[in-house]
C-alpha cells in the first residue's frame, strides 16, 4: 500500500458520459498530481493541485477537469467521453522532498 | 516545457547479464531524476532516484548516473533477475517547491530470458 488511495479501481461506461475519478494523497502531502495512461503508453501529465490551487497544466482536455477539496483529496472529472479517453488515470502525491508516490490506478474503460 | 527521451523501447538480456537503459531530458534545470518499475496494470513505484547535486547512486543491484553537462541520466541493473522483468520509466522534474511536475520518458520493456 503506497498511502495514495484511488477510487474506483475500475469504471466501465458509455461514450458520452460523464465520470469522476477520486484521490485521497498520503497523509501530510498536499501535493497532487494527475496522470493519463494509454494503451502501452507512457505517463501524460495532466495537472497539479497544491493545497486546494491548481499549480501546473499538463496536456489537460477542456472536457476533463480537477479539483482538490479542503481536506486535500482530488476528484478527477471527465466529460463527454470518447473510446480514446480508455486509460488508466494515476494519481500521485508528493511530500515537501522529492518523492513522488503514486495510487493503484483507475482503469476507464469507454465502450 | 520539459522533454525527456528514453532509449531503447525494449531490452532483452539473459538472467545474470546487466541492463543498462539511458534518458536524456531538454531542461537544464531539472533537478531531481526518477526511476519507476511499472508491472501490467499496476502502479508506477519508485526504484531510485537521483538529485542535479549527485553524479551517481546506487542501491544494491541497482544504479543511476547523471552527467549534467550532457544532460542525461541512465539506469544500470547488474545481475538482473526474471522479476526484474518489467516496464521501466525514467523522468525528470523541475522544481522542489509547490509547482514541479515529473515529464517521463516513453517507458523500456526490459525482459529477462532463464
Amino acid at each position: 500500500d503506497s498511502g495514495v488511495t484511488q477510487t474506483p479501481k475500475h469504471l466501465i461506461t458509455a461514450t458520452g458520459q460523464r465520470v469522476t475519478l477520486r484521490c485521497s494523497p498520503r497523509s501530510g502531502d498536499l501535493s497532487v498530481y494527475w496522470y493519463q495512461q494509454s494503451l502501452d503508453q507512457g505517463l501524460q501529465f495532466l495537472i497539479q493541485y497544491y493545497n486546494g490551487e491548481e499549480r501546473a497544466k499538463g496536456n489537460i482536455l477542456e472536457r476533463f477537469s480537477a479539483q482538490q477539496f479542503p481536506d486535500l483529496h482530488s476528484e478527477l472529472n471527465l466529460s463527454s467521453l470518447e473510446l480514446g479517453d480508455s486509460a488508466l488515470y494515476f494519481c500521485a502525491s508528493k511530500g515537501p522532498n522529492y518523492g513522488y508516490t503514486f495510487g493503484s490506478g483507475t482503469r476507464l474503460t469507454v465502450v | 516545457g520539459e522533454n525527456v527521451e528514453q532509449h531503447p523501447s525494449t531490452l532483452s538480456v539473459q538472467e545474470g547479464d546487466s541492463a543498462v537503459i539511458k534518458c536524456t531530458y531538454s531542461d537544464s534545470a531539472s533537478n531531481y531524476f526518477p526511476w519507476y518499475k511499472q508491472e501490467l496494470g499496476k502502479r508506477p513505484q519508485l526504484i531510485i532516484d537521483i538529485r542535479s547535486n549527485v553524479g551517481e547512486k546506487k542501491d544494491q543491484r541497482i544504479a543511476v548516473t547523471l552527467n549534467k553537462t550532457a544532460k542525461h541520466f541512465s539506469l544500470h541493473i547488474t545481475e538482473t533477475q526474471p522479476e526484474d522483468s518489467a516496464v521501466y520509466f525514467c523522468a525528470a522534474s523541475i522544481g522542489t517547491g509547490t509547482a514541479s511536475k515529473l515529464t517521463f520518458g516513453t517507458g523500456t520493456r526490459l525482459q529477462v530470458t532463464l
